[in-house]
């Protein structure tokens, strides 16, 4: 069975510019996440979708950073105007409903 | 707000040796998971307790939940290099239709050779 897929491991941005990070879950997985991972703390989840929809979104800050699950299944995160303190992992995850929740291997954003 | 405190923070040692870390939560768990990040990598899980008091072993690990269910141990028998990586306690919540996940910090351990 694959695992989570995610695209660019790397981006090196400026601050005020944008990026997008594209994760693919687990086939049949409803449930995906994205967590931001600061270095030296552990993964904070930024938001749940289950299927297309938004189950949690209250840890995202909306007025620069933007997640969209359309179909179901692969979804984007979008950040723009990135700061410096968006520097981080993001971490996609994916889960059957209420089982076990599965990582990617993350993308890691430097902003300059 | 719910507070899961690892310590200690960093732990570098020898191979061959014995160590513990700690996870302690300022409220009860939902249920604990355990997981190991290496680097570059995603966190993978290793673990899931539940009930108060309850010893879960996978080969040299040994996790223990406290009795009130608010705090966690795991304990390394003869570390090895492969055994590096950054450990996360993190409390489960499996709800219905949703499942979230609160972690500590982390422990990050290095076993030199």
């Amino acid at each position: 069975e694959a695992g989570v897929a995610q695209s660019p491991r790397y981006k090196i941005i400026e601050k005020r510019q944008s990026v997008a990070f594209w994760c693919n879950p687990i086939s049949g997985h409803a449930t995906l996440y994205w967590y931001q991972q600061i270095l030296g703390q552990g993964p904070k989840l930024l938001i749940q979708f289950q299927n297309n929809g938004v189950v949690d979104d209250s840890q995202l800050p909306k007025d620069r950073f933007s997640a969209e699950r359309l179909k179901g299944v692969d979804s984007t995160l979008k950040i723009q105007p990135a700061k410096l303190e968006d520097s981080a992992v993001y971490l996609c995850a994916s889960s059957r409903t209420g089982n076990t929740i599965y990582f990617g291997e993350g993308s890691w954003l430097t902003v300059v | 707000t719910q507070l899961l405190e690892q310590s200690p923070q960093f732990l570098s040692i020898q191979e061959g040796e014995n160590l513990t870390v700690y996870c302690n939560s300022s409220s009860v768990f939902s249920s604990l998971q355990w997981y190991r990040q290496e680097p570059g990598e995603g966190p993978v899980l290793l673990v899931t307790v539940v009930t108060g008091g309850e010893v879960k072993k996978l080969k040299r690990l040994t996790f223990q939940f406290g009795d009130a269910r608010k705090d966690s141990s795991l304990h390394i028998t003869a570390a090895q290099p492969g055994d590096t990586g950054l450990y996360l306690c993190a409390d489960a919540y499996y709800g219905g239709s949703q499942g979230n996940l609160i972690f500590g910090k982390g422990t990050k351990l290095s076993v030199k050779p």
